[in-house]
């Protein structure tokens, strides 16, 4: 296991079509995390799952974003109808809620989507 | 409102000489805060967090409740230290928040 993977690394997409990415957390790990980053700024929590229910989705999440964890391994996030404010980074991370360091998230190397 | 701040966006520094990085939360609770960092074309990753009161690459951090502070401090830095450096605290409804983030660039 080489830790948390995401596919694809990099995104390029006209605006108005939809984008789906893909997340593998760590394969112990019962909860996975969706955050974003911008320039300049911190990631921001969009969403997170433990096994495969969704527990919370942050306001930054509107309509057109939709995630799943089916099977309580990988995660998707689709974004519908990209738009240019939706260029960023796109982080998951995965954690072992009951581990011995509760809430250590380890983060995977990203997806930069470019909405053109 | 709760919110990370890292009053610097940049802080250069010279080999040997210490380091510090400025941190403040708000948050009204006594949350569990971190400091993460990001290598240069490498991931996130977690340097150290208060409970755990470790010193990690050197560095070390401690939780002033009064001051609402978590500053990340290294008596001599390297330069290897040069990276993204986040502050981040837990919040009770585990979600993480993040500051903005200081760049730390260490000069020769």
């Amino acid at each position: 296991d080489t830790g948390v993977s995401q596919n694809p690394r990099h995104k390029i997409t006209k605006r108005g079509q939809n984008v789906t990415f893909r997340c593998d957390p760590i394969s112990e790990h019962n909860r996975l995390y969706w955050y974003r980053q911008t320039l300049g700024q911190g990631p921001e929590f969009l969403t997170y799952f433990q096994n495969e229910a969704q527990l919370e989705k942050s306001r930054l999440l509107s309509d057109r974003f939709s995630a799943e964890r089916p099977k309580g391994s990988f995660s998707t996030l689709e974004i519908q109808r990209t738009e240019q404010g939706d260029s960023a980074m796109y982080l998951c991370a995965s954690s072992l809620v009951g581990g011995k360091y509760l809430h250590e998230q380890y983060f995977g190397p990203g997806t930069r989507l470019t909405v053109t | 409102a709760q919110r990370v701040t890292q009053p610097e966006k940049l802080l250069s520094v010279f080999k040997g000489a210490p380091v510090e990085l400025k941190c403040n939360y708000s948050y009204s609770g006594s949350p569990e805060l971190f400091w993460y960092v990001q290598y240069s074309r490498q991931r996130l990753q977690l340097l150290l967090r208060h409970i755990s009161r470790e010193s990690i690459k050197g560095f070390t951090a401690d939780l002033n409740k009064g001051e609402t502070s978590f500053h990340l401090k290294k008596p001599f830095a390297q330069e290897e230290d040069s990276a993204m450096y986040y502050c981040a605290f837990l919040n009770r409804d585990d979600k993480i928040i993040f500051g903005k983030g200081t760049r730390l660039h260490i000069l020769p």
